[in-house]
């Protein structure tokens, strides 16, 4: 079965514009989870949709938001991109809500996000 | 808050040659614990995971136990191939449900030479 698919899957964008990623989970999974992975602060929750609504919320600033649609699938929008909001950012499903220990996460292949 | 402490690295072994990478962690209560596995150009593959101290986590030769008592979660592996090259990500999940995500350690790149 097809795996996480997120896109693009690299972005450059300009500073004070905004961006939007996609994330695909596997056929069935309910819950999308958002990380971003920096080499300074490594992997850091940024929040996890299930059902169509946010359950729960890392610390990450305003600026960081998200939806998810009838069909699962997420979108990440960042508004007023800043040099460090650069990172690879992964997208995680999962059939539960909640980092369960019998269900696992399934991580796509990243967005990687380039602030000029 | 929970946290998770792990070797950065990078290690640098021969193939065949005995490896360990050293993870502890900070939580309250029982969290469950994983190691998973990046490859360059890749997302996160789950390697192994464990729910209450003394469990054993253990795929694809790789092994780790649940430590409670030394809070550990060590990863090992007797005999490394060239293709275990990758950074290794130690994680731990809120008992309470997740409701943090998972905390990851800052990852381990680890080298294996021919």
């Amino acid at each position: 079965k097809a795996g996480v698919t997120q896109t693009p899957r690299y972005l450059i964008k300009t500073r004070g514009q905004q961006v939007t990623l996609s994330c695909s989970p596997i056929s069935g999974h309910r819950s999308v989870s958002w990380y971003q992975q920096t080499p300074g602060q490594g992997l850091q929750f940024l929040f996890e949709y299930f059902s169509e609504t946010q359950r729960n919320k890392g610390n990450f600033p305003g600026r960081f938001s998200g939806r998810q649609f009838s069909n699962s699938r997420s979108e990440m929008n960042v508004s007023t991109l800043e040099l460090g909001d650069s990172a690879l950012y992964l997208c995680a499903s999962s059939l539960v809500q909640g980092a369960n220990i019998n269900y696992g996460y399934t991580f796509g292949s990243g967005t990687r996000l380039t602030v000029v | 808050g929970n946290s998770v402490t792990q070797m950065e690295g990078p290690v640098t072994l021969s193939e065949e040659a005995f490896l360990t990478i050293n993870c502890t962690y900070t939580a309250t209560g029982y969290p469950s614990l994983f190691w998973y596995v990046q490859y360059p150009g890749e997302g996160l593959q789950l390697l192994l995971k464990a729910t209450k101290a003394d469990d054993k986590g253990s795929n694809k030769g790789f092994e780790a136990t649940y430590r409670k008592e030394t809070t550990s979660f060590h990863l090992e592996k007797g005999s490394v191939q060239v293709s275990d090259s990758a950074v290794y990500f130690c994680a731990l999940s809120d008992p309470g449900g997740g409701a943090d995500g998972l905390t990851f350690g800052k990852g381990t790149h680890l080298i294996i030479q021919p």
